[in-house]
């Protein structure tokens, strides 16, 4: 059964600042790894999708890397802005339609 | 081109009411799954639909069921309120696996 970490639970950082979220999870077995932002009580926003095949992805200052050997994941955030403050979560996913498992996630608070 | 959509945004039941959540899902999705988020924490998969029947189940009660139409589409259905089904209710869309989930905004539902 995968389980999903991330650590820090909560980050709070100035603006500016390059930060680094991370993901653990324990069956290396996934076709993909999602990670997804969330505002407080709303829904899931998608950042960026990384297949197994690949090592990093990128979109704009947003950089997710993949080890799935390890069972990791991290997202870096570039120079980081108050309007990134949110709930990370990162997701893995595996080819046999196997619903997504979710940790609970890292709150950033960046401040001005 | 729309994501996925869902409605009630928010909703004020008692216990022991019954409630039906609804889910539009992206164009071009043929898969709806549901998750349940409580405060605080990162979403519990409920059930996945696929060609209208249910694929696979999450560990929530029987109270808990749904439907998807022929359009895809899917509703939630809870019976039986508890006042700790209070939670935001996450409705994803996807087409296999390859391109990733996409979320809706989420149903904010508050049972007293």
């Amino acid at each position: 059964k995968q389980e999903v970490t991330q650590i820090p639970a909560a980050l709070s950082v100035p603006e500016g600042e390059n930060l680094v979220l991370n993901c653990s999870f324990t069956d290396s077995a996934i076709y993909n790894l999602q990670w997804f932002r969330q505002d407080p009580g709303k829904g899931l926003t998608s950042l960026l999708l990384i297949q197994s095949s690949q090592r990093e992805q990128t979109s704009g200052r947003l950089n997710a890397s993949l080890d799935k050997s390890s069972g990791r994941s991290t997202l870096y955030i570039a120079a980081s802005q108050p309007g990134d403050s949110a709930t990370y979560l990162c997701a893995p996913g595996d080819s046999g339609n196997t619903p997504l498992v979710f940790g609970k996630g890292t709150r950033l608070s960046v401040i001005a | 081109d729309a994501g996925v959509t869902q409605s009630p945004t928010h909703l004020i039941k008692t216990r022991g009411q019954q409630v039906t959540l609804r889910c539009s899902p992206k164009s071009g999705h043929d898969t709806v799954s549901w998750y349940q988020q409580a405060l605080g924490q990162g979403p519990q998969f409920i059930f996945q639909y696929y060609e209208e029947e249910e694929r696979q189940r999450g560990n929530f009660p029987d109270r808990f069921s749904g439907h998807q139409f022929p359009n895809y589409s899917s509703e939630l259905n809870v019976n039986a309120l508890l006042l700790g089904d209070s939670a935001l209710y996450l409705c994803a869309s996807s087409s296999g696996q390859l391109y990733g989930y996409t979320f809706g905004s989420g149903t904010r539902l508050t049972v007293v």
